[in-house]
């Protein structure tokens, strides 16, 4: 079964270092999204692409967060420096275009900023 | 804008009883609706979804979810909670002139022998 694969599945950083994280979409999937989710919410919506354009990265914080889907197929969130209020899951995730296609999750990344 | 709610951030059920998770959208076009289910340290996983077609949605496990445009809300239940449903499930929408999906802030379901 195909599946959305993210990179490392823990980090832990200390505060100001840089970190990235990497998704690989399921094949054939030309939106990829990368999520953030705190502790006890929901995924909240960092950076969307369709194939290696930005659609929507309105709540990214542009100051320190940056992301690339270079040749439309795998993507890097980069964060730098990191910040302690950065601790969170990041979660990958990766549809077929159309509004009704639902979003396939990685497993994602636990980053733990100290 | 759209916007989710899920009432109650906790739900503690016994094995075997009725599982009601509720969620109240708020859109100003027709949505598309989504549940999700997401174990500990895992990313989420979609259960069921609703795309203008029945307004009675079944997914996997045993769940299923009605559409209700009259009461902006779309609960997700099962009728006999398993051990292995406790989890902490999402509610999503998204418009269907739009791209982007929003979620709730989630409900942690709790099952007690």
């Amino acid at each position: 079964e195909a599946e959305v694969a993210q990179s490392p599945r823990y980090k832990i950083t200390e505060k100001s270092q840089a970190v990235a994280f990497w998704c690989d979409p399921i094949s054939g999937h030309a939106t990829l999204y990368w999520y953030r989710q705190i502790l006890g919410q929901g995924p909240e919506l960092l950076v969307q692409f369709q194939d290696e354009s930005v659609v929507d990265d309105s709540q990214l914080p542009k100051d320190r967060f940056s992301a690339e889907r270079l040749k439309g197929v795998d993507s890097t969130l980069k964060i730098q420096p990191a910040e302690l209020g950065d601790s969170a899951m990041y979660l990958c995730a990766s549809s077929l275009a159309g509004v009704d296609t639902e979003a396939f999750f990685g497993q994602g990344t636990r980053l733990t900023v100290v | 804008a759209q916007s989710v709610t899920q009432l109650g951030s906790h739900v503690s059920v016994s094995e075997g009883a009725l599982v009601l998770l509720r969620c109240n959208y708020s859109s100003s076009v027709p949505p598309y609706l989504f549940w999700y289910v997401q174990y500990p340290n895992q990313g989420l996983q979609l259960l069921l979804k609703y795309t203008s077609a029945a307004t009675l949605v079944k997914g996997i496990n045993g769940f299923e979810a009605e559409f209700k445009k009259s009461e902006t809300s779309f609960h997700l239940t099962k009728p006999s909670a398993h051990m292995s449903d406790a989890a902490e499930y999402f509610c999503a929408v998204r418009n269907t002139g739009g791209f982007k999906t929003i979620f709730g802030a989630g409900t942690r379901l709790f099952v007690k022998a």
